[in-house]
């Protein structure tokens, strides 16, 4: 059965950089049916999408966290990773990494998060 | 961006009621709409993709429909543990907006 596990600081300093990495288990990262996707959501809010990666290394980024946000994948570890710089007390949430299942055509599909980690919270303070 | 819209925000109902829940989007979506349980402290589960497609393991109370802007989740009769934030997501076009949540009480 495949998991996701999320693993990183959870304290960060203001105007650092948060750093997160997706442990995939139990499935291989490799395979073009799916994207794998960062979230967050704030408390007593709706989840955010941040990002997502292709096994291949394509991206989708969130217009607004774009220039704050990288996303990686290293298929020889089955893990993906987040990086989020400049950050600030807004960015103090729980994060998510999962899965997207793709369907539809190669110019235009859809998706939906099949799987999620369990979830991290990140707390941005001096 | 397309901006999805949930109601209601909270709704009390008992274990054994018809519950729905709507979702609308501010511009057409064709049916790439998904709807997903979150309980406290826990991860999002996904129910429904494509607009009426029921997840593997989901129970078969729980239903989708609709195409376009408006949609709708309906669980058929309500169970101890269907009470939870239910949220509908796009993925029509990025940023895939989720909306932002119904919550469903104990009357």
């Amino acid at each position: 059965q495949l998991q996701l596990q999320e693993s990183g600081p959870g304290l960060v300093k203001p105007s650092e950089t948060l750093s997160l990495t997706c442990t995939v288990s139990g499935g291989s990262i490799s395979s073009s049916s799916y994207y794998w996707g960062w979230i967050r959501q704030p408390p007593g809010k709706g989840p955010e999408w941040i990002g997502s990666i292709s096994y291949s290394g394509s991206t989708y980024y969130n217009p607004s966290l774009k220039s704050r946000v990288t996303i990686s994948v290293d298929t020889s570890k089955n893990q993906f990773s987040l990086k989020l710089s400049s950050v600030t007390a807004a960015d103090t949430v729980v994060y998510y990494c999962a899965r997207q299942h793709r369907f539809g055509e190669l110019s235009f599909w859809g998706n939906y998060m099949d799987v999620w980690g369990k979830g991290t919270t990140v707390t941005v303070s001096s | 961006d397309i901006q999805m819209t949930q109601s209601p925000s909270s709704l009390s109902a008992s274990v054994g009621d018809r519950v729905t829940i709507t979702c609308r989007a501010s511009q057409s979506i064709s049916t790439y709409l998904n709807w997903y349980q979150q309980k406290p402290g826990k991860a999002p589960k996904l129910l429904i993709y494509a607009a009426s497609s029921l997840q593997s393991g989901v129970p078969s109370r729980f239903s989708g429909s609709g195409s376009g802007t408006d949609f709708t989740l309906t669980i058929s009769s309500l169970q101890p543990e269907d009470f939870a934030t239910y949220y509908c997501q796009q993925s029509y076009s990025t940023p895939w907006p989720f909306g932002q949540g119904t919550k469903v009480e104990f009357k």
